[in-house]
């Protein structure tokens, strides 16, 4: 079974720095890009970026781009979203979700966000 | 970055009703349109992937149709447990971005 498990609530005051983590199993780890998605309260989901175990590649979405860093440590089959100033506007609920792989015959392969994690709650207050 | 404009924002619905929220993308996006269910407090799930794809496990009165701009989900015969917040997603370029997302509520 595909999991994505997520490390625990934090609480963190303005100008600190903040790694949290997404640590996948039941499938390779190294050959499925994983996606972050910020859920703001009272707002909808943005996607954030993804990265790609195999190689670290990764793409941010230019909100985000500069504001947060991914990384991933392929031994511990682990991702990781960074802060290193946080701001009250980073509160939030911040989940990792893996990119499955899905081939449609006739019109090629798609590529869902098919498993989550439970959602890292994040909140940034003096 | 493509925009995805969501409608409505929020419907109110009895059991039993047919349900239908559309996604419009800025430009073509082929069939690279997925959607979303998040229920409060717990993560989204994948309903429908490739804009009409099934996802494994999903009920069969969900379904997905369009491409290139305009997209639509359907619920057919509204059940308790479908009262959520749903959205969609297009994955078919970088920034991949959500529509706004549709809240569901029982009338």
């Amino acid at each position: 079974e595909v999991q994505l498990v997520q490390s625990g609530p934090e609480v963190k005051k303005p100008g600190e720095s903040l790694r949290i983590s997404c640590k996948g199993s039941g499938y390779t780890f190294s050959d499925h890009w994983v996606a972050w998605v910020r859920l703001m309260p009272g707002k909808g989901l943005e996607w954030m970026g993804i990265i790609y175990p195999g190689d670290s590649e990764t793409k941010y979405s230019p909100s985000f781009q500069g504001q947060v860093t991914f990384s991933v440590d392929k031994s511990k089959n682990t991702a990781y979203l960074q802060w290193g100033s946080l701001r009250a506007s980073d509160t939030a609920l911040y989940y990792c979700a893996r990119r499955g792989e899905y081939y449609d015959t006739g019109r090629g392969y798609f590529f869902p966000l098919d498993s989550w994690g439970q959602g890292t709650l994040v909140t940034v207050s003096s | 970055a493509i925009q995805m404009t969501q409608s409505p924002s929020s419907l109110s619905a009895s059991v039993g009703d047919r349900v239908i929220i559309t996604c419009r993308a800025s430009r073509p996006i082929d069939n690279n349109l997925d959607w979303y269910q998040q229920k409060p407090g717990k993560a989204p799930q994948l309903l429908i992937y490739a804009s009409s794809n099934l996802h494994s496990g999903v009920p069969a009165r969900f379904s997905g149709t369009g491409s290139d701009t305009d997209f639509t989900l359907t619920i057919n015969g509204l059940q308790p447990d479908d009262f959520a917040t749903y959205y969609c997603l297009q994955d078919y370029s970088y920034p991949n971005t959500f529509g706004q997302g549709t809240k569901l509520e029982i009338k």
